[in-house]
């Protein structure tokens, strides 16, 4: 079984600042790693995923996120908060392709 | 979107109705889900096809069908609308590692 867990719902952050979205999960095997984005109205896009190669991932828009297994955390970083990257942010995990599990979302807001 | 199209984008219907979504994708990737996604709840699998004829059932696929005729089209049925399922419908196309899944734009639906 698997599970996300996106430890808050609401980030807010002002512009310039760095940004941290915490993602910690559940799964019975080797997992999978994702964040996705998605903008108002719009569908969602990938921003990075870990598949077990580095552990340090590096996606779009300057994100980034580390795969610590000890801590079974994937959280998502940016060293600089652009207006631009207000959006929900969801973590999700899979094993061996299948059966996406999707973290309920963490809403980011950028204060100008 | 990674080539691909759900139609309709919103539909406003009544209970009881029959309705019909489309995803439609040009990618030719084997793997297709269907997902709904409510506010607190990120996104959930109603249902998932891995190929042409072959589906199967996610974690919310009661009151859903499925159909899977062609690799580009994947319907998704909702066999008598009710309140309940008013939420906005993902499609989601994979490859045939699975290891990523890429959005459709989504379709929002009412059921008044």
């Amino acid at each position: 079984a698997q599970s996300v867990t996106q430890l808050d719902s609401h980030v807010s952050v002002s512009e310039g600042t760095p940004v941290l979205l915490r993602c910690n999960y559940s799964s019975s095997y080797s997992p999978s790693l994702f964040w996705y984005v998605q903008h108002p109205n719009k569908g969602l896009q990938l921003l990075l995923k870990y598949t077990s190669a580095a552990t340090l991932v590096k996606g779009i828009n300057g994100f980034e996120a580390e795969f610590k297994k000890s801590e079974t955390s994937f959280h998502l970083t940016k060293p600089s908060a652009h207006m631009s990257d207000a959006a929900e942010y969801f973590c999700v995990v899979s094993a061996h392709g299948q059966n996406f599990v999707f973290g309920p979302g963490t809403r980011l807001s950028v204060l100008p | 979107d990674a080539g691909i199209t759900q139609s309709p984008r919103h539909k406003v219907t009544e209970t009881g109705t029959p309705v019909t979504l489309r995803c439609h994708q040009t990618e030719n990737h084997r793997y297709m889900y269907w997902y709904r996604q409510d506010p607190g709840h990120g996104l959930r699998l109603i249902h998932y096809s891995y190929g042409v004829k072959d589906t199967d059932k996610g974690e919310v696929s009661d009151g859903y069908s499925v159909s899977r005729s062609k690799t580009e089209d994947f319907l998704l049925t909702l066999e008598s609308a009710t309140s309940s399922q008013t939420s906005v419908y993902f499609c989601a196309i994979g490859s045939v590692s699975a290891d990523t899944q890429y959005f459709g734009p989504g379709t929002r639906l009412t059921v008044l």
